[in-house]
């Protein structure tokens, strides 16, 4: 079971680009990592998912060495509304009790 | 497209009744998937269907927890009887591809269930 470390907190203003950086280091060859965003009372929003290098979406970067025992996020000019907390998930397939959610991080943006 | 639905979206019981859940997927997800949050705990996995069939069951706390989907399309999750330990937000999930690690999984907004 691949078990993740990431800061419980972290603050940044309008603008800003975050990099918010999880630790994996016992992550599996056919693991994933995956990150989710969650807003108070709503449940988890799927931002970005990737296996090695970097993956780019409309939202969000994914960084991942070469050895994968950890990956940043990294969110461009962030505005108040990416207020939320942050999940760094790593996980193969189909073994449910491998999707483990974590305590995340809770990202303040400032203005 | 409508997204993860759930029903709903509190519920005040107390110990020892039965309550109820239920969760409408996306239209076409074979997959869907039930987790928890209990007070200043994690999200859990609960279980995970495919279809009609429970692929994996691994995360139900004990058997006052039921999971059903028959026919394969909305999901129920009854508690009986509720104990306070129960208290939380349950989400619902569903997806696509049943690879649970590597595709992205749609939440509803959850279910608040406090029990008294």
């Amino acid at each position: 079971l691949a078990k993740t470390t990431q800061p419980i907190s972290m603050d940044s203003y309008e603008g800003q680009e975050v990099n918010i950086t999880c630790s994996h280091n016992n992550i599996a060859t056919n693991d994933y990592i995956t990150w989710y965003q969650q807003f108070p009372s709503q449940g988890p929003r799927f931002i970005i998912q990737g296996y090695k290098t970097k993956v780019t979406n409309e939202v969000a970067s994914l960084f991942i060495p070469a050895d994968r025992k950890s990956s940043t996020l990294s969110l461009p000019r962030v505005s108040l509304s990416d207020t939320a907390v942050y999940y760094c998930l790593v996980a193969s397939d189909n073994y449910g009790q491998n999707f483990v959610f974590g305590p995340g991080t809770r990202l303040s943006v400032l203005p | 497209e409508a997204g993860v639905t759930q029903f709903p979206s509190h519920s005040v019981i107390e110990k020892g009744q039965t309550v109820t859940l239920r969760c409408d997927p996306i239209s076409g997800h074979d997959n869907l998937y039930w987790y928890r949050r209990v007070m200043g705990k994690e999200i859990k996995f609960l279980l995970h269907f495919v279809k009609e069939s429970k692929q994996d069951e691994s995360g139900m706390p004990n058997n006052r927890f039921l999971a059903e989907r028959t026919g394969g399309t909305y999901s129920t999750l009854k508690v009986q009887p509720a104990e306070l330990e129960d208290s939380g937000v349950y989400f619902c999930a569903s997806s696509q591809e049943g690879a649970i690690g590597s595709n992205e999984q749609f939440f509803g907004p959850g279910t608040r269930l406090t029990v008294l």
